[in-house]
């Protein structure tokens, strides 16, 4: 059983370029989540897919967009970046529902710096 | 608006005592809560989570105490070790035994054991 993958593990781009984030969930997790840890903060959720579907968004922009493939691996793209995306990101997977405890397996995220 | 906060930004402990990190939360929904624990370089790994019905679960060396009225759980790491060093975040969420959705997560408490 793999863990969360995710690529590039590093990635410079320039102000107003676009970036594609790659990840791929655990083995049997059909949820694929999104989050941006900035420096000194906590990870704030971006989005979150279930079945290929958008399952709930958090607070930001319309250029952060997402999908989720069939095998249940996600990409997430950031147009127009700014030099406030500059952070961590971090891909989770989690398990099919109502399997009682439960959690979120992080992937070691994509450290993105924007110039 | 941050609805999960960890007001203690570090935690220094000798090895071999005990380690309390807090957390406290304003949403009366969150029925489910997690603790990470994250290194440098890495994404969270998870330590242990609660639900809302019980008030103590033990995972080994690790504690987690839930206080519903007063929005606060707490982790205790005993007897703590070097390798504990990290950065621990607490997250919480709307859980309801389906799909694990958004986490909510606060800043982090940066721990250190010293021998």
């Amino acid at each position: 059983e793999t863990g969360v993958t995710q690529s590039p593990t590093h990635l410079i781009k320039t102000r107003g370029q676009q970036v594609t984030l790659r990840c791929s969930s655990q083995s049997g997790h059909n949820t694929v989540s999104w989050y941006q840890q900035a420096l000194g903060q906590g990870p704030q959720f971006i989005f979150q897919y279930y079945r290929e579907e958008e399952n709930g968004r958090g607070n930001f922009p319309p250029r952060f967009s997402g999908l989720q493939f069939p095998n249940y691996s996600s990409e997430l793209n950031v147009n127009a970046l700014e030099l406030d995306d500059s952070a961590l990101y971090l891909c989770a997977s989690s398990p099919v529902a109502g399997q009682g405890d439960t959690e979120a397996f992080f992937g070691q995220g994509t450290r993105l710096t924007v110039v | 608006d941050q609805q999960v906060k960890q007001n203690s930004p570090s935690l220094s402990v000798q090895e071999g005592r005990i380690s309390i990190l807090n957390c406290d939360y304003t949403n009366s929904m969150f029925d489910y809560f997690l603790w990470y624990k994250k290194y440098p370089a890495e994404g969270p790994t998870f330590l242990i989570s609660i639900s809302s019905i019980k008030d103590k679960n033990e995972d080994g060396r690790f504690t987690v105490f839930l206080n519903k009225s007063a929005k606060h759980l707490s982790l205790h790491i005993v007897p703590s070790q070097p390798g504990d060093s990290a950065v621990y975040f607490c997250a919480a969420t709307d859980y309801r035994g389906s799909t694990l959705g958004r986490l909510y997560f606060g800043r982090g408490t940066q721990l250190t054991v010293w021998p």
